[in-house]
């Protein structure tokens, strides 16, 4: 059981690179999230989806762009890196509203 | 506004121990959910227990146990006779969700705990 999977799990950019980030999911869920864990911040909500071919954004989403063309994946992409977003990026996912997520492993981020 | 607060950053306790983790959540939603995730020091975040506002029976899950009360907005967490694997982050959070795609996710600070043998 794969459950959420991210990749790349390590990462260092340089200011300016682009990059895309991949999650996949094989729980036939609906809503998939993209979060940002800082130190002292917990998790913010960078962008999400309900469904295949949406995507709406959450607490944090500038400098950052989304994709869900299917239902299994969700791409999360920086098109002109910053040492600000140097972060551990997590995917996650659940069935429902309201129902408990399932994280992925994460992704070290780190943009010089 | 949502917020979640989570008062204590860091917690050390000796193994066996009983320790009690503070969750305090403000909303003017009705409807909502609360969650409680572990981060073991590997980094991956467990989920322990989710919990809707209609809801407000306690929950015990073999050491876990967990106090919901709507009165003081508090979703509090306990862990009977701690021990060594229960180091990690704790983190509590609060989910609106209003239908129509509408999510807004907010997760407390985290309050790590350090179990000691």
């Amino acid at each position: 059981n794969a459950g959420v999977t991210q990749t790349p799990k390590f990462r260092v950019l340089k200011t300016g690179q682009s990059m895309t980030l991949l999650c996949a999911q094989d729980m036939n869920h609906e809503y998939m999230y993209w979060y940002r864990q800082d130190p002292g911040m917990g998790l913010r909500l960078i962008h999400y989806s309900v469904g295949e071919g949406t995507t709406a954004k959450g607490e944090v989403p500038d400098g950052y762009n989304v994709s869900r063309l299917k239902k299994q994946n969700f791409l999360l992409g920086l098109e002109s890196a910053a040492p600000s977003q140097t972060s551990v990026y997590f995917c996650a996912s659940s069935y429902d509203e309201g129902t408990a997520a399932f994280f992925g492993q994460g992704t070290r981020l780190t943009v010089v | 506004a949502q917020k979640v607060t989570q008062a204590q950053t860091e917690i050390s306790v000796v193994e066996k121990e009983d320790v009690t983790l503070d969750c305090v959540y403000e909303t003017r939603d009705t409807t909502y959910y609360l969650f409680w995730y572990k981060q073991p020091p590997s980094g991956e975040l467990v989920f322990l227990i989710r919990r809707n506002s209609f809801d407000e029976q306690n929950e015990i899950s073999g050491r876990y146990s967990w106090n919901f009360q709507k009165s003081t907005s508090s979703f509090n967490f306990t862990i009977t006779a701690s021990q060594v694997v229960d180091s990690a982050v704790y983190f509590c959070a609060l989910l609106l969700g209003r239908g129509g795609g509408y999510q807004k996710v907010t997760f407390g600070t985290g309050t790590k705990l350090q179990v000691i043998p």
